[in-house]
């Protein structure tokens, strides 16, 4: 199946701070959705990026298929976005999408 | 807005009840999921459906069952906890297109 590795796994930022969360996945795919899940365990769909760029406030999402990777930006980090970020990926058909551990991130005040 | 909804949201039970946990979606969803996961770490896929009548076990083995009779309607059965069954279910939904895939609040389940 399908391989997926995000990086990194922990970080911890300060209120303000910007970051660049990856995703490396080792096949091709035509469906790629970054989530967040927040401390109390609620997963929330961030984006649905196959390919492109997308951007939603201060969050925007890059995917390149064709080298394999996609990137989630966060700029001007709050202490609501802390919590863990997981890519997952698969192809159009019956099958589920994989998913990565995820990035773990702690934003402080 | 997604609308899949799971109960109950937390759930204590002792050893050896049978429990199902249940999942709704009003989205005319054809795919729907359920994942295992631990307190912060990574999703593990047990049952999986793209619809009615079809069923199909996922990539973490699980003792649990499920049945998919209604498209809205996608519950999931252990016929006998045991403390190794503690954990956090969450169930999830999509379309066959893959449109984004939509989580309900998840079922925390501690077996005593």
């Amino acid at each position: 199946g399908i391989q997926v590795e995000q990086s990194p796994p922990d970080l911890i930022l300060q209120e303000g701070a910007n970051s660049t969360l990856r995703c490396n996945f080792s096949d091709s795919v035509n469906n790629l959705q970054w989530f967040h899940q927040n401390p109390w365990g609620q997963l929330i769909n961030l984006f649905y990026i196959p390919s492109g760029t997308k951007q939603n406030g201060r969050l925007s999402a890059t995917t390149v298929a064709t080298e394999r990777y996609s990137l989630l930006y966060i700029s001007s980090s709050q202490t609501t976005d802390s919590g863990v970020y997981f890519c997952a990926v698969g192809r159009t058909g019956r099958r589920a999408l994989t998913f990565g551990s995820g990035t773990r991130l702690q934003v402080q005040p | 807005e997604a609308d899949i909804y799971q109960t109950p949201r937390y759930l204590v039970i002792g050893t050896g009840k049978k429990i199902t946990l249940e999942c709704s979606q009003t989205m005319g969803h054809d795919k729907m999921y359920w994942y295992q996961q631990d307190p912060g770490m990574e999703l593990h896929l047990i049952h999986y459906s793209y619809g009615v009548n079809s069923t199909e076990k996922g990539d973490l083995s699980s003792e649990s069952t499920v049945s998919r009779i209604r498209t809205e309607h996608f519950p999931l059965t252990l016929e006998s906890a045991r403390p190794s069954h503690t954990s956090q279910y969450l169930c999830a939904s999509s379309d066959l297109r893959d449109s984004p895939l939509h989580f309900g609040n998840g079922t925390r389940l501690t077996v005593t």
